[in-house]
């Protein structure tokens, strides 16, 4: 396996649920993200992490909970969820969280719908 | 007003055509400017970024950045089928600020036969 890989590729899950997403990435980078893409509407970050530390949060409802065990592995926990919450959610990761020439290499996304 | 501005298309244009993809920004801490190509299904990819003013050619592609005017352009020459996906601007200031990204929403193009 090579890049970012994201697991599931789709997730339908009702309000009342608890599920997780999980992005692995094999690039032997130091920084890992979460973004949420909802259409028509701009990629918003949500959660930076650096060498597994949180050092972003970008004023997200605590539904949301990230957790980076190790600096190849990101979750997204996810409980009592809203239908606005529907969107692809997009892992991402850099080699450093700082720095300019430090490009997002993207996995392909979650598509979570909430029912 | 938002941060970045991008015409959300469609865009439909016949192969071979120049295309012109275009953002305009109101920030001026931005320095650092990415375009980044989306095909359905899939997760952004990086084209291009460039941090001066002026013209940065890469095979077909050719960003350019005019500061003054708060403007951006990706132009695709000899457009080809294959070049059908959403384009995404994005940017960010040079220094500081970590390595958090602003987008477009995206032009979502399409190339026909």
């Amino acid at each position: 396996e090579t890049g970012v890989t994201q697991t599931p590729r789709h997730l339908v899950m009702g309000m009342t649920n608890k599920k997780s997403l999980k992005c692995e990435q094999h690039l032997g980078h130091n920084a890992m993200y979460w973004y949420k893409q909802s259409a028509k509407k701009p990629l918003e970050l949500m959660f930076v992490y650096s060498l597994e530390e949180r050092v972003e949060n970008n004023s997200v409802p605590s539904r949301f909970s990230p957790e980076c065990p190790n600096s190849s592995h990101l979750f997204l926990h996810l409980h009592t969820l809203q239908p606005e919450d529907s969107a692809l959610y997009l892992c991402a990761s850099s080699q450093t969280a700082q720095g300019a020439s430090s490009p997002l290499h993207f996995g392909n996304g979650t598509r979570l719908t909430v029912t | 007003q938002k941060e970045v501005e991008q015409d959300p298309g469609p865009l439909s244009v016949p192969e071979g055509a120049i295309v012109s993809l275009n953002c305009t920004y109101s920030n001026s801490a931005f320095q650092y400017f990415m375009w980044y190509r989306q095909y359905s299904r899939k997760g952004p990819e990086l084209l291009m970024y460039t941090y001066s003013s002026g013209n940065k050619e890469d095979g077909r592609f050719t960003a350019q950045v005019d500061k003054s005017s708060k403007y951006i352009s990706l132009f695709i020459r000899d457009s080809q089928p294959s070049d059908s996906a959403t384009y995404l601007c994005a940017m960010r200031v040079l220094t500081g600020g970590g390595n958090k990204l602003t987008f477009g929403t995206g032009t979502q193009l399409k190339v026909e036969l």
